[in-house]
C-alpha cells in the first residue's frame, strides 16, 4: 500500500491564481481531511469528508473548496490564492472519524 | 469553545532525564491522540487513549488520560537524542467528528 499520497510536494503561486492540491489513499478509508500547519498554531482543520459524496467544513474553510467523488481521492482547491494561504498542507485519512488518522507527506505552498 | 492546550511549547532536556508534556482540553472528549512530527516531515501516530485512566506505553514514552481533569500527559523516561521532535496531542470532542490539535511541544534532547 502507498498509504496517503499528496501532490505536488512544493508549489509557488502568485496572488489570485487557482490550483488543486491532490490527495489519494489506497486503504479504503472512509474519513479524509485536510489540515494546514502554520508555525506555532498546530494543525487546523480546513475541510473533511466522512465518505464519498459527503463533505463538511472545518475550522478554517474560507478560500478552499473540496469534493469527494470517490473513496480514494479528496482534492483541495484554492479558488484565488492569497499570501495568507502560504502554509504546509496535510491530507489525512482513517477508517472512520474515530480511528487514528494517517497523514500524507504534505504540500508546501508559497503564495507571492 | 473547543480548545486544546499543550505545555510546555518548547522543551530542552538532557539525555537520560525524565520529563512530562501536558495536554489540557476544554470539554468532554471521545478520544485523545498523540502524534510525533520530525522536522520537515509528516505526522506519525503514537497513541490513542479511549477512556479515563487509560495508559499506553511504547519504549521511553508513556501516555495517560484523566477525563475528569480533562488532562493527558506524555511522559518521557531517560530521554535519548532520537526522541527530539515535535509532539502533538489532538482531541476528538463528543460534539462532533472533528479532530482539534494542540499547538505542539517542540522537544530537543541534548547529549
Amino acid at each position: 500500500n502507498a498509504g496517503v499520497t499528496q501532490t505536488p510536494k512544493f508549489q509557488v503561486l502568485k496572488t489570485g491564481q487557482s490550483m488543486t492540491l491532490q490527495c489519494a489513499q489506497d486503504m479504503n478509508h472512509e474519513y479524509m481531511s485536510w489540515y494546514r500547519q502554520d508555525p506555532g498554531m498546530g494543525l487546523r482543520l480546513i475541510h473533511y469528508s466522512v465518505g464519498a459524496g459527503i463533505t463538511d467544513q472545518g475550522e478554517v474553510p474560507n478560500g478552499y473548496n473540496v469534493s469527494r467523488s470517490t473513496t480514494e481521492d479528496f482534492p483541495l482547491r484554492l479558488l484565488s490564492a492569497a499570501p495568507s494561504q502560504t502554509s504546509v498542507y496535510f491530507c489525512a485519512s482513517s477508517y472512520s472519524y474515530q480511528e487514528t488518522q494517517y497523514f500524507g507527506p504534505g504540500t508546501r505552498l508559497l503564495v507571492l | 469553545e473547543l480548545k486544546v492546550e499543550q505545555n510546555p511549547l518548547f522543551l530542552s532536556m538532557q539525555e537520560g532525564k525524565n520529563y512530562t508534556i501536558y495536554c489540557n482540553y476544554s470539554t468532554t472528549s471521545d478520544r485523545l491522540y498523540w502524534y510525533r512530527q520530525d522536522p520537515g516531515k509528516s505526522l506519525e501516530s503514537l497513541f490513542v487513549l479511549l477512556s479515563n485512566g487509560a495508559v499506553k506505553q511504547e519504549g521511553r514514552l508513556m501516555a495517560s488520560l484523566d477525563t475528569k481533569a480533562r488532562l493527558s500527559t506524555l511522559h518521557i523516561t531517560a530521554a535519548v537524542h532520537d526522541l527530539s521532535a515535535t509532539y502533538f496531542c489532538a482531541v476528538r470532542f463528543r460534539s462532533g467528528s472533528r479532530l482539534t490539535f494542540g499547538e505542539g511541544t517542540q522537544l530537543t534532547v541534548n547529549p
